[in-house]
């Protein structure tokens, strides 16, 4: 079965860091694109940040240059490191599975997603 | 970035009543539009992909259309377990971008 499990948020005061985990079974992280999605309290999603299955990644303008997506093949892990946190960063993380529908074109869209997990940045 | 632009934001209905949910893209994306439903304290699931193709398993109630800039998602008979929030999402270019959700509730 296929299946995202999220860990590593909590409380963190602003200027701090993080690093989510996002551990995957019953698929190989390196063989899809992987996504970072929040949801601020009360808000709509936001997508941060996509590691797509060739390595290349790219981030939301809001976590450039603070957040770094990667993984690890050995632990079939996706990873997401928050650095210089904000209160603004607050929110449930989810991490999701990109997958590509060809249908004449390819339709990229999120088909297995993560329960998230919580980051709440304040002092 | 590409703006995503629901409406309207909440709606009320009964159950077997058929509601309509609107999705327009600041430029145009082709057929490149999925939509979620999320229900609360639980994570998106994905309804369609393409505009108007439906994921496996999801009910044939659920009714996508539109193409360019213009799209609806429509429930044709609205069930107990569809109450929840909708959200359409552009798949044609990052950054990708969700429209900020439509809330189904009971009248």
């Amino acid at each position: 079965e296929v299946a995202l499990v999220e860990s590593g948020g909590g409380l963190v005061q602003p200027g701090g860091s993080l690093r989510l985990s996002c551990a995957a079974s019953g698929f190989n992280v390196t063989s899809k694109s992987m996504d970072w999605v929040r949801q601020a309290p009360g808000q709509g999603l936001e997508w941060v940040s996509i590691v797509y299955s060739d390595g290349r990644t790219h981030y939301a303008v809001s976590v450039k240059g603070r957040f770094t997506i990667s993984r690890d093949t050995s632990k079939n892990t996706l990873y997401l490191q928050m650095n210089s946190l904000r209160a603004d960063d607050t929110a449930v993380y989810y991490c999701a599975r990109e997958v590509a529908a060809t249908i004449g074109s390819f339709y990229y869209y999120m088909d297995v997603w993560g329960k998230g997990t919580t980051v709440t940045v304040s002092s | 970035d590409i703006q995503m632009t629901q409406s309207p934001s909440s709606l009320s209905a009964s159950v077997g009543d058929r509601i309509i949910i609107t999705c327009r893209a600041s430029q145009t994306i082709s057929n490149y539009l999925n939509w979620y439903q999320q229900k609360p304290g639980k994570a998106p699931q994905v309804l369609m992909f393409g505009a108007s193709r439906l994921q496996s398993g999801v009910p044939s109630r659920f009714i996508g259309s539109g193409t360019g800039t213009h799209f609806t998602l429509t429930i044709s008979s609205l069930q107990p377990e569809d109450f929840a929030t909708y959200y359409c999402q552009q798949g044609y270019n990052t950054p990708w971008t969700f429209g900020q959700g439509t809330k189904v509730e009971v009248k």
